[in-house]
């Protein structure tokens, strides 16, 4: 079953704005990771948060993690049309394996 | 530098036709790889993944396959495309399998006809 699932689905701001996305999660988590697809391209790294920190920041972007309700979510501060893209938040599942799984996405949207 | 190359970009091809698509990794060595695949407007699936040289583990039960002949080639195939393979196929490595980012290549847009 998919990890982890993103809200909302789609996102529309305009330049200056901020932008929040949430991600929840079913199991026990070593990190949870956040990406980001421009259209037909493939992913970037953005952030990554460990299961023993709670916030995280980079630059515009800010992350918190609450283990305890399975969520996280992703803030970008003073958005740019050039932020417009897909967000995806991902988990490594349960035991050694190292798969990485990635929820549908948020697809945002900012207006200049 | 790390990079990696994912080929072709753009394919399309008939139903029933062969899929080769390819994915290599330089840089490193002994990376982890990983085969997605991401329908229209949706989320990756993981199809594929391997943590060495002919070690290939397959998540969903498909029309599709994986090798792996070298340390930093990733390789998926399928002997027959149905129209449902269409999708758009990323490939991605990372060296630390339990914790590490991955690095995506600029993915493989199949269409199935």
């Amino acid at each position: 079953s998919q990890q982890g699932e993103e809200d909302p689905q789609a996102l529309s701001i305009q330049e200056g704005e901020n932008a929040t996305m949430n991600c929840s999660y079913k199991t026990s988590i070593n990190n949870l990771q956040w990406y980001r697809q421009n259209s037909g391209r493939g992913l970037v790294h953005l952030i990554l948060i460990r299961s023993n920190e709670r916030e995280k920041h980079s630059g515009r972007l800010r992350v918190t993690l609450d283990t305890s309700k399975k969520s996280s979510s992703l803030l970008i501060t003073a958005s740019r049309a050039a932020d417009t893209a897909s967000y995806f938040c991902a988990t490594h599942g349960s035991g050694n394996t190292g798969k990485l799984i990635f929820g549908q996405g948020t697809t945002l949207q900012v207006k200049p | 530098s790390q990079t990696i190359h994912q080929w072709p970009a753009t394919l399309v091809q008939p139903v029933g036709s062969p899929l080769s698509l390819e994915c290599t990794v330089e840089g490193t060595s002994n990376p982890n790889l990983y085969w997605y695949r991401q329908a229209a407007g949706r989320g990756l699936q993981l199809l594929f993944y391997s943590v060495g040289i002919g070690q290939i583990s397959s998540e969903v039960p498909q029309n599709l396959s994986a090798s792996r002949p070298q340390d930093r080639q990733f390789i998926l195939s399928s002997k027959k495309l149905l129209l449902s393979d269409s999708g758009f196929y990323l490939c991605a490595w990372t060296r630390m399998a339990q914790t590490g980012e991955l690095f995506f290549g600029e993915g493989s847009r199949l269409t199935v006809l």
